[in-house]
């Protein structure tokens, strides 16, 4: 399997449960990315991982918990969300050469969440 | 605070007209810019990359423009095709002195479609 995959694609969850979203890439690259697309507002960085280490956190509310064990996956761990946190939350990788920035990013196919 | 904007947000145009998309940027300070493609409930697909000593990038029908003291970006695409319509996303990349990893920063996004 190449690029970029998340499962699972789709996910319906109360605001009581706890869940988790998961990224794969096969692409060699050692940074990761947690985006949130919600309608009619544009992408928003949630979280940055390079070389399995947190670099980047926007703000995010605390209900929303990333983890990186390698440089291959990222999971992002639901607890208590509220109707509004739903959207589709892309995952992304990139190779990151310090000093001299990022290349392009890849993007997988999402996860559509919604809370009920 | 760096934000982009892009214009128009919606545009529906015939098979096989040549059309451009704007895309606007407050701060000049930047490393890059894309342009990406989303399929609807999809991810993205980086179409073209360029860089801020580059002025434009062209795949295909595809040709993107960059004047970073003006703070505009153009993609402009040729013939086009049905196949086309998507939701077409820029993005910058940050400038900063001592992280060699910055966060992109996105538009809302133009919706295309070519209508046969």
């Amino acid at each position: 399997e190449t690029g970029v995959t998340q499962t699972p694609r789709h996910l319906v969850m109360g605001m009581t449960n706890k869940k988790s979203l998961k990224c794969e890439q096969h692409l060699g690259h050692n940074a990761m990315y947690w985006y949130k697309q919600s309608a009619k507002k544009p992408l928003e960085l949630m979280f940055v991982y390079s070389l399995e280490e947190r670099v980047e956190n926007n703000s995010v509310p605390s209900r929303f918990s990333p983890e990186c064990p390698n440089s291959s996956h990222l999971f992002l761990h639901l607890h208590t969300l509220q109707p509004e946190d739903s959207a589709l939350y892309l995952c992304a990788s990139s190779q990151d050469r310090s000093g001299a920035g990022a290349d392009t990013q890849y993007f997988g196919p999402g996860t559509r969440l919604t809370v009920l | 605070k760096q934000e982009v904007t892009q214009i128009p947000a919606a545009l529906s145009v015939p098979e096989g007209e040549n059309l451009v998309l704007n895309c606007s940027f407050t701060d000049s300070a930047i490393y890059n810019l894309q342009w990406f493609r989303q399929d609807p409930g999809k991810g993205l697909t980086s179409l073209l990359l360029i860089q801020s000593s580059q002025r434009e990038q062209t795949s295909g029908r595809l040709n993107a423009s960059l004047d970073k003291s003006s703070g505009r970006s153009t993609l402009y695409i040729a013939a086009s095709q049905p196949g086309d319509s998507a939701t077409y996303l820029c993005a910058v990349r940050l400038l900063r002195k001592n992280s060699g990893n910055t966060p992109l920063v996105f538009g809302k996004g133009t919706r295309l479609s070519v209508i046969a």
